[in-house]
């Protein structure tokens, strides 16, 4: 079955720290992988995404994101936290390919805490 | 482009109501899709539209839920007899087909059940 696991469900890091949020997948296939972030009672923005080629993709805010095959896995992480990165996490998964229908499947989210 | 809309943000409804919520995409985008996200989870797909078809639906999408999107523009998502476990937010997103899943999101519709 076709599944994102996002093993920490709440992380606090002090600002200025480095971060890594965790993503794990299951799928058939090589999917596309996104991550986006959801502050306090708003929609998703995407940070970045992987569609192919280079592993290491960066995206929006300073964030960046590691494809490893072997480990099923897209790590998103970010060298220095910022206060305002506080927001809920969402790593997420799609198809990839002819007939891909744009349908993402979600991982249980990460929420971030930034200490002062 | 101002994004994708969705309207309203926040209803509170009786149990056994009907509700309705509307989502507006981004223009030129020919796909459309709904979520639903319950607290402390990630989104849930429901179900998605290419232009004014409706190509996929959840199982998640009981009889009680249905959805439109007369002309391929705006679309509209209906809950019938709502039940207090319906109580969610529900995103809507929309793609361009050559996104390739490249979903952008609206604010959400805050449905709280009493």
């Amino acid at each position: 079955a076709q599944s994102v696991t996002q093993p920490d469900i709440h992380i606090t890091v002090s600002e200025g720290a480095s971060l890594e949020l965790r993503c794990n997948y299951s799928y058939g296939a090589t999917p596309y992988l996104f991550w986006y972030v959801q502050s306090p009672g708003q929609g998703l923005q995407l940070l970045l995404k992987y569609f192919s080629g280079d592993t290491l993709v960066q995206g929006i805010k300073g964030f960046e994101a590691e494809f490893k095959r072997s480990q099923s896995s897209f790590n998103l992480r970010k060298p220095s936290v910022h206060w305002s990165d506080a927001a809920e996490y969402f790593c997420a998964v799609g198809g990839n390919g002819y007939g891909n229908t744009g349908k993402l499947i979600f991982g249980q989210g990460t929420t971030l805490q930034v200490k002062p | 482009d101002t994004g994708v809309s969705q309207d309203p943000r926040h209803k509170i409804t009786k149990r056994g109501q009907n509700v309705t919520f509307r989502c507006d995409p981004i223009s030129e985008h020919n796909r459309l899709y709904w979520y639903r996200q319950t607290l402390g989870q990630g989104p849930e797909f429901l179900t998605y539209f290419q232009n004014e078809a409706q190509l996929e639906k959840s199982r998640l999408l009981s009889d009680r839920f249905s959805a439109e999107r007369p002309k391929g523009s705006f679309s509209t998502l209906e809950i019938q007899r709502t039940e207090q476990g319906d109580s969610a937010m529900y995103l809507c997103a929309s793609s361009p087909i050559q996104g390739a899943g490249v979903a952008f999101f609206g604010q959400g519709t805050r449905l709280t059940v009493v």
